[in-house]
């Protein structure tokens, strides 16, 4: 059974401190990764997306990705209260025609 | 429009009703896919459909039906749900996903809220 687990939260950082979220995986031979994130009552809208080993920046936000260890993280810089929401991890499995969803992290910043 | 949208965005209907949910892309895109996420729980896949054809059917109960008349049309017919069928219903578009070169992003529409009583 293919999964992507991600720790459910809540993840409460102060603002303007750097967010980190995690997310691993379970199948070695997977070939794209995204992140989503989702306010309450909204649907997911898109963040980031990450290929390839290393790391991938867009603004204050940073995708990190480690295949050997089968992990892809989120690094939000300078927290703000608006990127308090629920933040899903997302694998497409090379071998699959669709893509996996994890549960999501809620993230929560406080002034 | 633009993007992915969803009609309606709330439905309330009982066990007996037949109802439609539709979703309609803007993006160019030739797969679409719906999704349910319940409270707590993780999104789960319902249908995939490539090219008008459907690829994908993750073991759904027979009560939802699914209909893509073309590639940016896609319903969801409803039929004798059950309560526990209550959640939000997302609709996303993506180009087919290939090996050749990633387009694989999804993007969602709003989602329509349903409720069974």
């Amino acid at each position: 059974q293919k999964e992507v687990e991600q720790n459910s939260g809540p993840l409460s950082v102060p603002e303007g401190a750097i967010a980190s979220l995690n997310c691993t995986y379970s199948d070695r031979v997977s070939q794209s990764f995204f992140w989503y994130r989702q306010y309450s009552g909204k649907s997911p809208e898109l963040i980031m997306s990450i290929y390839s080993n290393g790391d991938k920046e867009d603004g204050r936000f940073t995708a990190q990705l480690n295949k050997a260890s089968q992990y892809v993280s989120l690094l939000i810089r300078d927290s703000q209260p608006s990127d308090s929401a629920t933040y899903l991890c997302a694998v497409r499995y090379s071998s699959a025609s669709k893509i996996i969803f994890g549960s999501g992290t809620r993230l929560s910043i406080r002034p | 429009e633009t993007g992915v949208t969803q009609t309606p965005r709330h439905l309330v209907m009982g066990m007996t009703n037949k109802k439609s949910l539709k979703c309609e892309q803007h993006l160019g895109h030739n797969a679409m896919y719906w999704y349910k996420q319940s409270a707590k729980k993780p999104l789960e896949l319902m249908f995939v459909y490539n090219f008008k054809e459907q690829t994908e059917n993750n073991s759904v109960p027979s009560r939802f039906s699914p209909e893509c008349p073309n590639s940016s049309h896609l319903f969801l017919h409803l039929h004798t749900l059950q309560p526990e069928d209550s959640a939000l219903y997302l609709c996303a578009s993506s180009h087919i996903l290939d090996g050749l070169r990633d387009r694989n992003t999804q993007y969602f529409g709003p989602g329509t809220r349903l409720t069974v009583l």
